[in-house]
């Protein structure tokens, strides 16, 4: 069974350009989850989806960070204009609904020179 | 604000030896309590859930307990083996917006030796 999908497995750009970031999560699981993770700040929630639907993006640093869920089987999350401080490992989890646990994917780690 | 705080950083034993890894928490208001094991370049795999009305849950080698009033949850490992070796973190399900939002410790990095 696959498990949840997360590409690019790294990212390398320059300061100012565009960064997307795609996730498939796991079939019938119904919760989507976005999180970062640094050395200085661990692990943080960035946004969640329950049913593709955004249900709290609190955790989404700025507005140059956009995440979208256009059906059941994908999610995206865009850093634009991207900087040096988001320099870190994002990863996708889901879940089949809240109070169950979440799988991960093996994350993206962006460098952002 | 719940807080997540996991003691110790660091751990570093010899292979056999049984261990206990703690985490402590901010408010009681959770739906349960998790532990994951992160192996370095990869995700979290999920280790043990705990519900917020059960005391404690083993799998394995593994056994984690829950006190929700005193807000800690303690994990043991049994045996300790090198293949132990990974940073352990908790986290909490806390109950507002219908769950689902994790908050995370900041791991404790376990290295077990030959």
């Amino acid at each position: 069974d696959a498990g949840v999908i997360q590409s690019p497995r790294h990212e390398v750009t320059e300061m100012g350009q565009e960064v997307t970031l795609r996730c498939k999560p796991i079939s019938g699981h119904n919760s989507l989850f976005w999180y970062r993770q640094t050395m200085m700040r661990g692990l943080e929630l960035l946004i969640y989806f329950n049913n593709n639907v955004p249900i709290d993006d609190s955790g989404m640093p700025e507005d140059r960070f956009s995440a979208k869920m256009p059906n059941a089987s994908f999610s995206t999350l865009k850093i634009q204009p991207s900087e040096p401080r988001d320099s870190a490992v994002y990863f996708c989890a889901s879940s089949f609904r809240s109070n169950q646990p979440q799988h991960f994917g093996d994350g993206t780690r962006l460098s952002i020179l | 604000k719940q807080e997540v705080t996991q003691i110790p950083a660091a751990l570093s034993v010899p292979e056999g030896e049984n261990l206990v890894l703690n985490c402590s928490f901010t408010d009681s208001a959770i739906y349960n309590l998790q532990w994951f094991r992160q192996d370095p370049g990869k995700g979290l795999t999920s280790l043990l859930l705990i519900q917020s009305s059960q005391r404690e849950q083993t799998s394995g080698r593994l056994n984690a307990s829950l006190d929700k009033s005193s807000g800690r949850s303690t994990l043991y490992i049994a045996a300790s083996q090198p293949g132990d070796s990974a940073t352990y973190l908790c986290a909490v399900e806390g109950l507002t917006g219908g769950g689902n939002k994790l908050t995370f410790g900041t791991g404790t990095q376990l290295k077990v030796e030959l």
